[in-house]
Parts: structure tokens; sequence; C-alpha cells
């Protein structure tokens, strides 16, 4: 079973349509989330961690589902420039980050 | 805003040959950390840093890699007999206590 599982799109959408992308992982023991968003050929970079409570980010909204192992990211208004690869990521025990696959977002004017 | 650099950006290399992979942390953190990822393919960890010594480290992490942090700075990734299925991006990352930040990768290509 895979740890981290997400659906790799792609997302096509229009500017200023909502998006969201789901993620679930398999080890119950995870303690930490993140989602990164990664363009093509470059460094995953931090969009935002993924609190139990859920948090919010301007147009980005993350939730946490710890009974269902689902995390989510929730992207308001979108603008090209949301176009990438979004990583869902999880930490388990130690320090080694878990990633998954990633969703493809396209933006288009 | 503090970075975390990358050298070099590519390395092309033949089979069988050593290859050393160079990164400048964070000034101030204090975990380091190596992952890879293979052409369309996710990001795969290998190997965490702390206190001069491995702290955890992958599957994927075999006899033929290990790490240095040979100053205060800098912190290295090497291959010492490369293949072909070693040809990945490689990132280099750091973190205080929390969240990790990643630098830009050396593209590694091994003929």
């Amino acid at each position: 079973r895979k740890e981290v599982e997400q659906d790799p799109g792609p997302f096509n959408v229009p500017e200023g349509a909502t998006v969201a992308f789901n993620c679930t992982y398999s080890n119950s023991a995870s303690q930490s989330f993140f989602w990164y968003r990664q363009d093509c050929r470059k460094e995953p970079k931090l969009l935002m961690s993924v609190y139990s409570s859920g948090n919010e980010d301007g147009r980005f909204t993350a939730q946490l589902n710890r009974a269902s192992q689902y995390i989510s990211l929730l992207i308001r208004d979108s603008k090209l420039s949301d176009s990438a690869t979004y990583l869902c990521v999880v930490n388990q025990a130690g320090t080694a980050l878990i990633f998954g696959k990633g969703t493809t977002l396209s933006v288009s004017s | 805003e503090p970075e975390v650099t990358q050298t070099p950006s590519h390395q092309v290399t033949q089979m069988g040959q050593e290859v050393i992979l160079r990164c400048v942390p964070i000034s101030n953190h204090l975990y380091f950390y190596w992952y890879r990822q293979i052409l369309g393919q996710k990001v795969e960890f290998l190997v965490s840093f702390y206190n001069n010594e491995i702290s955890e480290k992958s599957e994927i992490f075999d006899d033929q890699f290990s790490v240095e942090r040979p100053d205060g700075s800098n912190f290295t990734l090497k291959i010492r007999s490369t293949k072909l299925e070693d040809s990945a991006m490689y990132f280099c990352a750091s973190s205080g206590a929390g969240e990790q930040y990643f630098g830009p990768g050396t593209r590694l290509t091994v003929t």
C-alpha cells in the first residue's frame, strides 16, 4: 500500500475557479502534515503546514482528518501562477518527509 | 531571505565514477537532509544528519552513499561508484526544529 496517495490529475481549471486536492496517508502514526508546491524541474517549496483544526493562508485552506487519514487543500480564485504540482507530505516518527507523487494543476486564462 | 544552495546545478558522470554533491544549508539550521527525485517520480528521502552523525536513512542509502559535513557550512553527498539508475535530481534540505526548506537541486546524469 502506498504511503501517501494523491490523485495525479491533471486538474485543468479557468482563472478564478476553486479547486480542491485530496490526499490520504497510510501510517496512523504520522505526526506532521504539509503541502508543498513544485514547479517543473524545480525544488519543492513549502506552501503550508496542515494543522488538526484546519488552517488558512490567503486563498489556500488546508484540512486534516486524522480519523480518516485524509488531508485536503482548497485553492480559491485560482491564478495563472498557481499552475504547478502540489505535493502532499507527511512526517512519521523521525525526520524523513514522505512525499506523495503530486497533483498537477493547470490554470488557464 | 536565507536559502539553501547547491552546487553544481548539473553533473554529468560516467558509470562507475565517484561524484560529490555539495550543499550549503541555511546558516542557523541544525538538521540536514538529502532527497532524490527520479524523473517523473516522487521525491524520496535518502538520509538525515544531525549533530555530526546520520540520524536516519532509507533503504536507498546503501554503502555506495555517504554524507559529510566537512566544515561549518558545507554538507556533502558522495556516491562512490555511480550507476545508471542513480540519474536523478538530488535535493538538499535543512530545518531548524520544524519545516524543511529545499535547495534548488543538482541534476545528476550518469552515462
